[in-house]
């Protein structure tokens, strides 16, 4: 069965404070792989995809990175509005869905 | 563009009553999906569609049908609703099946 574990499940930043997010997963093979950012309320945001280990890809303070086993998102020099939960999701060759994991909620505090 | 939207953005039901979901993507994608978000338990999957004229089980279909009225619209129907349906159901569309999903902005139920 396909897994996605994402850790930690909450971190609290100063603004600033650089961190990342971590997303390991267990799947029969790898198509895909997913990062969303989702404000309360609201629906989840496309940030990246990323298909091979080794992949790598950046947006303004994010960058996303695979290996065979997990993807770190990386935020550089945090700001109170990157505070949101970031969820992380896999596609997968053995099925059609998106499997997601359960979220990392980041606040960063001013 | 708007996107993905999604009627109603809130709705209260009672048991056993019924109602349905709306969700258009004017994106012209192919496949899209309905997913309910519960605390504890992420995004699962309910139903999808992958084109216009085919509709598939998800994870947890049990309890709902969908329509593909049309290459736009995709509906999520609640025949008698339940308590255990409370949860907040958010639309998705992709220009196929396994390319990136982009989500509508959510209608959240309860069902009391």
């Amino acid at each position: 069965e396909d897994q996605v574990t994402q850790s930690p499940e909450a971190l609290r930043l100063q603004e600033g404070e650089s961190s990342s997010l971590n997303c390991s997963y267990t799947v029969s093979g790898l198509r895909g792989l997913f990062w969303y950012r989702q404000d309360p309320g609201k629906g989840p945001e496309f940030l990246f995809t990323l298909y091979s280990a080794g992949e790598e890809k950046e947006k303004e303070r994010l960058k996303a990175t695979l290996t065979k086993k997990e993807s770190f998102l990386h935020i550089t020099a945090p700001k109170p509005e990157d505070s949101a939960t970031y969820l992380c999701a896999v596609h997968t060759t053995s099925g059609s869905r998106l499997t997601f994991g359960e979220g990392t909620q980041l606040t960063v505090n001013p | 563009n708007a996107g993905v939207t999604q009627t109603p953005k809130f709705q209260v039901l009672k048991t056993g009553q019924s109602m349905t979901l709306q969700c258009a993507q004017d994106m012209n994608h192919n496949s899209m999906y309905w997913y309910r978000q519960d605390p504890g338990m992420g995004l699962r999957l309910i139903y999808y569609s992958a084109s216009e004229g085919t509709t598939d089980k998800g994870e947890v279909p049990n309890g709902y049908n969908v329509s593909r009225l049309n290459k736009r619209e995709f509906s999520l129907r609640l025949e008698s609703a339940a308590p255990s349906q409370t949860s907040v159901y958010f639309c998705a569309s992709s220009r196929v099946l396994q390319e990136t999903q982009y989500f509508g902005p959510g209608t959240r139920l309860l069902v009391l």
